[in-house]
């Protein structure tokens, strides 16, 4: 059973707050981990693919780092804005199988 | 461009009902999955095909039948449906890169 978690579960921030995210995820058979964002009533949109260990990716105000080693992903969001509020799930690719495992989820609510 | 279709994007059933959720992606992408969303628990894998012609549980395949029709085509079929099958489905694909979801599929088992 492939593991995928994501904390917290849910995060209420005032506008302008700085904000992170964890998942974590196997160290064994690693392909990729993805990161994407979720709005409401809509699917979810990729935001980063990360493959090497040590891997930093920046889109914005939102970056993501990767420790495949350890088994860990960080998102970071830096003044955080209304429209940021979303749910941001994280993927596990496993290089094995090709199965795409994702996280419960974290869910952001930014407060204007 | 289309991207990842779904169809039905709604749908009731009675129980005992059967039903298949069709997908279909135009980017020649040889994975496919279907997921189910449910309150608090994120996307769970139903099944996944890595390629044409090769098909595979997920992490909830019970209830579940799923055919790659071919490269494009990936069918998820409910033989006889429950209230515990009520839920928002989507389909997505992918090649070793980000993966691309249809608009899912919400579906309501009475």
């Amino acid at each position: 059973i492939l593991n995928v978690e994501q904390s917290p579960q849910s995060l209420h921030v005032q506008e302008g707050d700085s904000t992170n995210f964890t998942c974590s995820f196997p160290s064994s058979n690693f392909y990729a981990l993805h990161w994407y964002r979720w709005e409401t009533a809509k699917s979810p949109e990729a935001l980063f693919v990360m493959t090497l260990n040590g891997d930093e990716k920046k889109k914005g105000r939102i970056s993501a780092t990767l420790n495949t080693k350890e088994g860990y992903s960080y998102l970071y969001i830096k003044g955080s804005q209304p429209e940021d509020s979303a749910t941001y799930l994280c993927a596990f690719f496993s290089g094995n199988t090709g199965k795409l495992i994702f996280g419960q989820g974290t869910t952001l609510q930014v407060k204007p | 461009n289309a991207g990842v279709t779904q169809t039905p994007k709604f749908q009731v059933l009675k129980t005992g009902q059967s039903m298949t959720l069709q997908c279909a992606q135009d980017m020649n992408h040889n994975s496919m999955y279907w997921y189910r969303q449910d309150p608090g628990m994120g996307l769970r894998l139903i099944y996944y095909s890595a390629s044409e012609g090769t098909t595979d549980k997920g992490e909830v395949p019970n209830g579940y039948n799923v055919s790659r029709l071919n490269k494009r085509e990936f069918s998820l079929r409910l033989e006889s449906a429950a209230p515990s099958q009520t839920s928002v489905y989507f389909c997505a694909s992918s090649e070793f890169q980000a993966a691309f979801f249809g608009q899912g599929t919400r579906l309501t088992v009475v």
